[in-house]
């Protein structure tokens, strides 16, 4: 129930190519999910976030799909760039004043130039 | 934008010994902050919310007395890995909540127990 399932595990693409990430959820009370990413030695940063009233949301680079009634959500990274090879993190948060994240298990991304 | 520093970056040290990491949250204040564990290629596991002023709540199977945390100030949390074993080697994270619901990490601590 508190689970964030993440996949692929790892993936490599192409510069210029589109790397997409899903994620998937069981508990309904989640209401936030956030995207990390993070480089080797170093804490994640936040990329972008969405909530369950959006269905997308881009920033720069970076779009999130989110289909509620499949309680599935994935990033997407335009024209990615060997600077983009990093893990990335989903995450869910239940909100409620607890602000306690689940995350995913990561995917490692390389992108080749 | 908001920034969360962690202190030390790595950290060596001998068995049986205690190990203070330190989080600051730089320019804001964080009323809650949490700290995580990293295994290699792994996922971030929860370990402990801490609440300004309050004890922590520790996740289930996270032994409170072997991870003590303090949060005595708005931005400042200390995690204390005591009596450290090599089997606490581990990437240590912490982060702070921001406005909202938004979670800034530090860098992290890699610690090393020979």
């Amino acid at each position: 129930q508190q689970q964030v399932k993440q996949s692929p595990q790892s993936l490599i693409v192409q510069k210029g190519g589109i790397p997409i990430i899903n994620c998937a959820y069981e508990n309904t009370a989640f209401d936030y999910f956030p995207w990390y990413q993070q480089f080797p030695g170093k804490g994640p940063a936040l990329l972008i976030a969405i909530r369950p009233d959006v269905s997308e949301k881009k920033e720069g680079r970076f779009t999130i799909s989110f289909n509620k009634s499949a309680k599935q959500f994935s990033l997407h990274i335009m024209d990615s760039q060997p600077g983009d090879s990093a893990t990335y993190f989903c995450a869910a948060s239940e909100g409620g004043g607890t602000y306690k994240y689940i995350f995913g298990t990561g995917t490692r991304l390389k992108v080749l130039a | 934008g908001a920034v969360v520093s962690q202190h030390p970056s790595r950290v060596i040290c001998k068995s049986g010994t205690s190990v203070k990491i330190e989080c600051r949250s730089l320019d804001f204040q964080a009323t809650t902050m949490f700290w995580y564990r990293q295994f290699p290629k792994q996922s971030l596991m929860l370990m402990a919310t801490s609440n300004e002023g309050s004890k922590a709540t520790y996740e289930q199977g996270v032994e409170k007395d072997k991870f003590l945390i303090n949060h005595a100030s708005l931005t400042l949390s200390t995690l204390t890995v005591t009596s450290a074993h090599p089997e606490d080697s581990s990437f240590y994270i912490c982060s702070a909540r921001g406005l909202g619901e938004k979670l800034f990490f530090g860098s992290g601590t890699q610690l090393s127990v020979l």
